[in-house]
């Protein structure tokens, strides 16, 4: 089982460029996540996708715009990137957020560094 | 809003040593979960812990959950090296926006 994909592992852009972080889980979960860890900080959310259908903001969503494309894919999309959002972003699932069964299942992550 | 404290953040210990990982939260939450990140990986699950009063164990980990107290424990019993890692412990709110990470303890356990 591959579990959760994200591509790509690593990226380097310049200041206002755009780019698409893809995200694919082959567990038949229903949530799903994007998180961004930055030193010091923990990992903070920027959306959330609680079902096929429906997206959310988290804590952070400034810049960050999301498509749930079908239940398996959930992407991130920098439109104009900025050197503070400079991070590793990890995708994750769950199988049902708000339940006992929301355990998170996180990808191996992308390293981004913007210019 | 909901708040994941971890104490401490960073912890240096010698081989055989016992220690322990304090996360305190801010609201009422049955659930609470504890995850290892190596170095430039992935975080993994280690423990979930779904009622006041679990406890869960597996080799030299410990895990425990006071939810009146709001406190969860990770215990680290005569460690070894290969626990070295960073440790995050993260809440359910019990909505759909997933769990709060605390900031994370990094531990280096020294031979």
């Amino acid at each position: 089982n591959a579990g959760v994909t994200q591509t790509p592992k690593f990226q380097v852009l310049k200041t206002g460029q755009s780019m698409t972080l893809q995200c694919a889980q082959d567990m038949n979960h229903n949530s799903m996540y994007w998180y961004r860890q930055d030193p010091g900080m923990g990992l903070r959310l920027i959306y959330y996708s609680a079902s096929e259908g429906t997206t959310d903001k988290g804590e952070v969503p400034n810049g960050y715009n999301v498509s749930r494309l079908n239940k398996r894919e959930f992407s991130l999309r920098l439109e104009s990137a900025a050197p503070s959002q400079t991070s590793v972003y990890f995708c994750a699932s769950s199988e049902a957020a708000g339940t006992v069964y929301e355990k998170l299942f996180f990808g191996s992550g992308t390293q981004l560094s913007v210019l | 809003e909901l708040k994941v404290e971890q104490n401490p953040l960073f912890l240096s210990m010698q081989e055989g040593k016992n220690y322990t990982i304090y996360c305190n939260y801010s609201t009422t939450s049955d659930r609470l979960y504890w995850y290892r990140q190596d170095p430039g990986k992935s975080l993994e699950s280690l423990f979930v812990l779904l009622s006041n009063g679990a406890v869960k164990q597996e080799g030299r980990l410990m895990a425990s959950l006071d939810t009146k107290a709001r406190l969860s424990t990770l215990h680290i019993t005569a460690a070894v090296h290969d626990l070295s890692a960073t440790y995050f412990c993260a809440l359910s709110g019990g909505g759909a926006d997933g769990l709060t990470f605390g900031k994370g303890t990094h531990l280096i356990i020294q031979p």
